[in-house]
């Protein structure tokens, strides 16, 4: 049983620029989340997709968006990056929100 | 803004002593969990602790809810060195989507 995988680790992309950002679920997990993660800051929630549906989105503009796909994988997209953008992203998974969720590594995104 | 406040914001104590972590919150909840995060890595799934639930025990750590208060403590006893990290509270809604909302975290730290 494999855990969550983020893709890539780290990026550097510059402002105006579009980027995504790839996720796989650990196995038998039908549910991901995206969070995004200031430096110093608790994650704070992107959205969340259920079978491939988005079914719940935290405040966050529509140039940030996602995709989950068949085998329970996710994208997320950022279009048009600001400086702002700089942050962890962490995909999360989860079998049901009323058990834990297991955490992939992250991604570091740089916008300069 | 976010739900969960975590108190201290930062604790530093010696090996084998026992820290305390307190997570405070808004709103009514289904559960809450508690996480670890490793120097700006993903995050680890500690315990999670249901609304009707006022103890829980994993382990070095224990959990407790008091939702009439909607505050809820991590205790880690006989503390380690690799126990230094941050911890967050994690409360969690079901609408629509399940969503983490985390505090801003206790950052731990472990003198040898």
């Amino acid at each position: 049983e494999t855990g969550v995988t983020q893709s890539p680790t780290h990026l550097i992309k510059t402002r105006g620029q579009q980027v995504t950002l790839r996720c796989s679920s650990q196995s038998g997990h039908n549910t991901v989340s995206w969070y995004q993660q200031a430096l110093g800051q608790g994650p704070q929630f992107i959205f969340q997709y259920y079978r491939e549906e988005e079914n719940g989105r935290g405040n966050f503009p529509p140039r940030f968006s996602g995709l989950q796909f068949p085998n329970y994988s996710s994208e997320l997209n950022v279009n048009a990056l600001e400086l702002d953008d700089s942050a962890l992203y962490l995909c999360a998974s989860s079998l049901s929100g009323a058990y834990g969720y297991t955490f992939g590594s992250g991604t570091r995104l740089t916008v300069v | 803004s976010q739900q969960g406040e975590e108190d201290p914001q930062a604790l530093s104590i010696q090996e084998g002593e026992n820290a305390t972590m307190n997570c405070s919150y808004k709103t009514s909840i289904n559960n809450l969990q508690w996480y670890r995060q490793n120097s700006g890595r993903g995050l680890v799934h500690l315990i999670l602790i249901r609304s009707n639930e006022r103890e829980k025990h994993s382990g070095r750590l224990r959990v407790t809810l008091d939702t009439s208060k909607k505050s809820s403590s991590l205790l880690i006893t006989a503390s380690r060195a690799a126990d230094t990290a941050s911890y967050f509270c994690a409360t969690v809604f079901f609408q629509g989507a399940q969503k983490l909302v985390f505090g801003q975290g206790t950052r731990l730290t472990i003198n040898p």
